[in-house]
């Protein structure tokens, strides 16, 4: 079984400071990860995906993220944060095996950015 | 349409009540799910549609739950008899194929308050 595991409920950090989501996911198989976004009242949106290849990810709004096989991390970076980044950050698995691809969440990340 | 659409968004119901949400996936998507979010949690899977066939209900959660898509289109997930316990987010999702490293799209969500 696969499990995620977000080791921060809630970051707050100042306007355009960097900022560090921690994800850390479990599985017995190889996995593809997702980083997906929600804004309140919103569904969720996809920020970026790791398959395969570069282990450094680059997604929508300025968001990366890096892969790391060996600590079972797969962590959001953001240069330079803004206001309007304030939402809530779910960091996601499905297996390659997967013939669904049915995702499996971490319980989320609030990020607050304050002015 | 562009994007995954849900209604009702909202819905409130007394406990013991029989509700009913809809899901209108993006046009031509072969996979559909749905997860259930409670408050303050990552979203949990539900269950997968591939077409009208349902291939993995495993995360219902009781025998109240049931979920349909019988022309592989438009989906219904019903709830009878609701609890307390039913009260959460239920997101809908498709994508153009079952497969794990496939991006998901999602709706806005039924938010379900079982009184």
């Amino acid at each position: 079984a696969q499990s995620v595991t977000q080791l921060d409920s809630q970051v707050p950090v100042f306007e355009e400071a960097p900022v560090e989501l921690r994800c850390n996911y479990s599985s017995s198989v190889s996995v593809y990860l997702f980083w997906y976004v929600q804004y309140p009242n919103q569904g969720l949106q996809l920020l970026l995906k790791y398959l395969s290849g570069s282990t450094l990810v680059k997604g929508i709004n300025g968001f990366e993220a890096e892969f790391n096989k060996s600590q079972t991390s797969f962590h959001l970076r953001k240069p330079s944060v803004h206001i309007s980044d304030t939402a809530e950050y779910f960091c996601a698995v499905s297996t390659y095996s997967s013939n669904t691809g049915k995702l499996i969440f971490g319980q989320g990340t609030t990020l607050q950015v304050k002015p | 349409g562009a994007g995954v659409s849900q209604s009702p968004r909202y819905k409130v119901a007394k406990r013991g009540q029989d509700v009913a949400l809809r899901c209108d996936p993006i046009s031509g998507h072969v996979s559909l799910f749905w997860y259930q979010q409670a408050l303050g949690q990552g979203p949990e899977f539900l269950t997968y549609f591939q077409n009208e066939a349902q291939l993995d209900k495993s995360g219902l959660p009781s025998d109240r739950f049931f979920a349909e898509r019988p022309e592989g289109s438009v989906s219904t997930l019903k709830i009878q008899r609701t609890q307390q316990e039913d009260s959460a987010v239920y997101l809908c999702a498709s994508s153009p194929m079952g497969r794990g490293n496939t991006e998901a799209f999602f709706g806005q969500g039924t938010r379900l308050t079982v009184v």
